[in-house]
This record gives structure tokens, C-alpha cells and sequence, in this order.
């Protein structure tokens, strides 16, 4: 079966410090990577994604990602954590072959501390 | 900015009931999604639709139906609502392939 991982339920970082948020994926093809961040009661928000090109892709609120192709993994990073980080993050993939499905990951919850 | 708008922010209904989520984007958007978000699980597609009419099933279908009769409107309906449906439902639409755009959601309990 087609999936996502995302093995950290829950990621700790000082303010700061950098952090990283992993995400590895099982697809066929090759498919478009993207991560999602979702604060307290909202909806998600898009905040970057690798469609093809660069393998490091830059995003909104300072955050960027490298996808590997030969690790099919796509991790989130941050050079410098803000408490504001704080917040549940999701990657996601979307198929490119056969279906415009997009499959997400169980999320990490970025826990930042001042 | 997109804006994708759904009916409710909370809704109450009883086992039994025919339920109705809607959702509405305003920026021409061809595809739309359906998820239902439960800890630990994180998102699981419900339905999708990538053009007027067209509608495909996602991983978790069953007990739910879709709706889309305009390009902007995506309902999705809970024929006979049952106590595992309680949830939170995410609403999302994009442009093919790329990003999507999420509405607030709508958490939904029954009873």
C-alpha cells in the first residue's frame, strides 16, 4: 500500500535551535512532496512544496525542505525554532500516476520551548 | 487570496440522521476534497472531484456520499449518521497538481 510516515509524534526543540520534522513516503512514480502546518483550531496551511528541480525547496515562515530521492524522504527544517513554530505538522504526497489522489501522513506535533 | 468556506464550525447531530457538510471555494479551483482528520491518524481522503459531476472515492468511503453540481460548491452527505463519524471534516480544494487549500473544518459529533 501506497503511504507516509511521519515516525515522530511529537518533536521538542528549544527556541532557537534548529529543527527538523521527518517525513519519508512509499508511492510509485514519482510523486509531488509537500508539508502542511495546522495551528490551534484552524484549517491547514500550505508551506512549501517540491514539484521537480532544486532538491532544496524554501517555504513560508522561514521554513525549507530536502527531498532525497534515492531516500524517498522529504524533511522539514527550520535553521532557527520560534515558539510561535509551534504547531502540528503533516506531509503529504500527491500521486502522479493512475489518480489525483494526495495521501498525508499522521503529523508532528513541533512543540517549541522558550 | 483562496477561500475555501465550509457551512459549519460545529455541528451536533443524532445517530440516524441524514447529514449535510458544504463547502464552497471561490477561486475556480477544478479539484475538491473531502478529509476527515482523527488523532493519530491525521488526514484520511474521504471523496474527491476533479471536475463538475466527477467524483472519485477515497480510502475511506464507505457511509458517506458527494455531491458536486457547480464547480464551487463540494457537499458531502452522511446518509444515516452513526457515532464513528464523529470527527473533524476538512474541506479542500486546488488547482491540478498542486497545492490545496484547506477551509476551518467542521467538527461534528453524534450522539
Amino acid at each position: 500500500a501506497q503511504s507516509v510516515a511521519q515516525p515522530e509524534d511529537q518533536v521538542n526543540v528549544a527556541e532557537g535551535n534548529p529543527l527538523t520534522v521527518k517525513c519519508t513516503y512509499s508511492v510509485s512514480g514519482n510523486p509531488y512532496l509537500f508539508w502542511y502546518v495546522q495551528y490551534p483550531n484552524r484549517g491547514l496551511q500550505f508551506l512549501l512544496k517540491y514539484i521537480t528541480g532544486d532538491n532544496l525547496v524554501k517555504g513560508s515562515y522561514g521554513f525549507e525542505a530536502e527531498f532525497n530521492k534515492s531516500q524517498t524522504s522529504f524533511h522539514l527544517k527550520k535553521p532557527s525554532a520560534l515558539v510561535s513554530d509551534s504547531a502540528l505538522y503533516f506531509c503529504a504526497v500527491r500521486l502522479t500516476s493512475g489518480t489525483y489522489k494526495y495521501i498525508f501522513g499522521t503529523g508532528t506535533r513541533l512543540k517549541v520551548l522558550a | 487570496d483562496v477561500k475555501v468556506t465550509q457551512s459549519s464550525r460545529y455541528l451536533v447531530k443524532r445517530t440516524g440522521e441524514k447529514v449535510f457538510l458544504e463547502c464552497v471555494q471561490d477561486m475556480d479551483h477544478e479539484n475538491m476534497f473531502w478529509y476527515r482528520q482523527d488523532p493519530g491518524l491525521g488526514l484520511r481522503l474521504i471523496y474527491f472531484s476533479y471536475d463538475v459531476k466527477m467524483k472519485e472515492k477515497g480510502d475511506i468511503p464507505e457511509g458517506y456520499s458527494v455531491s458536486r453540481e457547480k464547480k464551487e460548491r463540494f457537499s458531502l452527505i452522511l446518509e444515516s449518521a452513526s457515532t464513528n463519524q464523529t470527527s473533524m471534516y476538512l474541506c479542500a480544494s486546488s488547482y491540478e497538481p498542486y497545492e490545496q487549500y484547506f477551509g476551518p473544518g467542521t467538527r461534528l459529533t453524534v450522539t
